[in-house]
This record gives structure tokens, sequence and C-alpha cells, in this order.
């Protein structure tokens, strides 16, 4: 069965520091794949998508993220977080524009 | 530039009755159109998409129904509401190629 799965609930980085946001998906083939981000009581905002070809997209808000084939991979990362950047994480794939299909979320606290 | 509204932002409404939530969209036409719901601390579930004016797909059998009376314009209805139905209801659309989507602000009903 197709699925999204984001293993860590909750993360909490210090500001200043790195982050990586872990998203491992199980599809047929290789799926679109795509990082939003939603503020509390907010929609979601696309962060950056993966379609083909680099491996390594660059997205909104000094994000990035890195398909890895062989592992079913799509993780976020950023070098250098912001308090500002505390949100809800959620992770979503997608093989046409009908069946977007979206991870549990990962809650990011930032600390001063 | 497109934009897509959501009204109304915040809703109670006792059980049994009526609901009805509207999205719509400016900047595009013959727009693929999505309700999702979020439950607290949960991912999306998909309820409907249309993919043009009168064309309803329904994800999840349920006591929601969704409509298209204008090409830019989608709403989500019921007739009773049941307490299971509280949550944050999310606007989305894509474009008619296109795979990623562009959510609204959201809707939090809260049935009591």
């Amino acid at each position: 069965a197709q699925s999204v799965t984001q293993p860590d609930i909750h993360i909490t980085v210090s500001e200043g520091a790195s982050l990586e946001l872990r998203c491992n998906y199980s599809y047929g083939a290789t799926p679109y794949l795509f990082w939003y981000v939603q503020s509390p009581g907010q929609g979601l905002q696309l962060l950056l998508k993966y379609f083909s070809g680099d491996t390594l997209v660059q997205g909104i808000k000094g994000f990035e993220a890195e398909f890895k084939r062989s592992q079913s991979s799509f993780n976020l990362r950023k070098p250098s977080v912001h308090w500002s950047d505390a949100a809800e994480y959620f992770c979503a794939v997608a093989h046409n524009n009908n069946d977007m299909r979206f991870g549990a979320g990962t809650r990011l606290t930032v600390k001063p | 530039s497109q934009t897509i509204h959501q009204w109304p932002a915040t809703l109670v409404q006792p059980v049994g009755s009526p609901l009805s939530l509207e999205c719509t969209v400016e900047g595009t036409s013959n727009p693929n159109l999505y309700w999702y719901r979020q439950a607290a601390g949960r991912g999306l579930q998909l309820l409907f998409y249309s993919v043009g004016i009168g064309q309803i797909s329904s994800e999840v059998p349920q006591n929601l129904s969704a409509s298209r009376p204008q090409d830019r314009q989608f709403i989500l209805s019921s007739k009773k509401l049941l307490l299971s139905d509280s949550g944050f209801y999310l606007c989305a659309w894509s474009g008619t190629s296109r795979v990623e989507q562009y959510f609204g602000p959201g809707t939090r009903l809260t049935v009591t």
C-alpha cells in the first residue's frame, strides 16, 4: 500500500542549529515529492517540490531537501534554524494531481 | 497571482445542524479543487476533489458532501453535523496539468 512516514512526531532544536526532518515513502514508482509547512491555525505553505532531475532541491525560507531513491527518502534540511521556523512540517507524495498523500507531520520547536 | 479564500474562518455548530463551508479561488481558471480535513494533531485526510464544474469525487464515505457550482467555487456541506465532524477544514487548488497543491487558510469547525 502507498504510504508516507515521518518518523519524528516532535523535534526540538536550538536556534542557529542545523535541522533535518525525515520522510520515507512507499510507492510502486518514484512519486512526486513535496514538503509543506503549517503554522498554528493556518493553511499549508509549499516549501519545495521534487519532480525529476537534480536530487537536491532548494526551496523557500532557506530549506532544501534531498531525494534518495535507494532509501525511498526525501529529507528536509536547513543549515541554521530561526525561531520563526517553529511550525508543523508535512511531507507529501503524489503520482498525479488527484492522489496526494500526506505524512502525519513533524512538529518543530525552536529553543532560544 | 492566484489567491484562495475560505470562509468562515471559525464556526461553532450544534450536533444535528447543517453545514456550509465555502472556498473560492482567484487568478486561475479550471483549477482542480480539493477539500481536506485535519483532526487535532494529525495529518490531512482528503475528503473530496473536483476536476470541473459539477464533477465531484469522494474519497471517504461520510455525512459530508461537496458541490462545485462555479469554476472557482467549491462548497462543503452537511445536512446534520456529528461530533466527529469537528476539525480543521482546508481547501486547496492545483493547476489542471500540475501536481502541487496550494492551500487556503482553513476553517476551524467545532461541533458541540
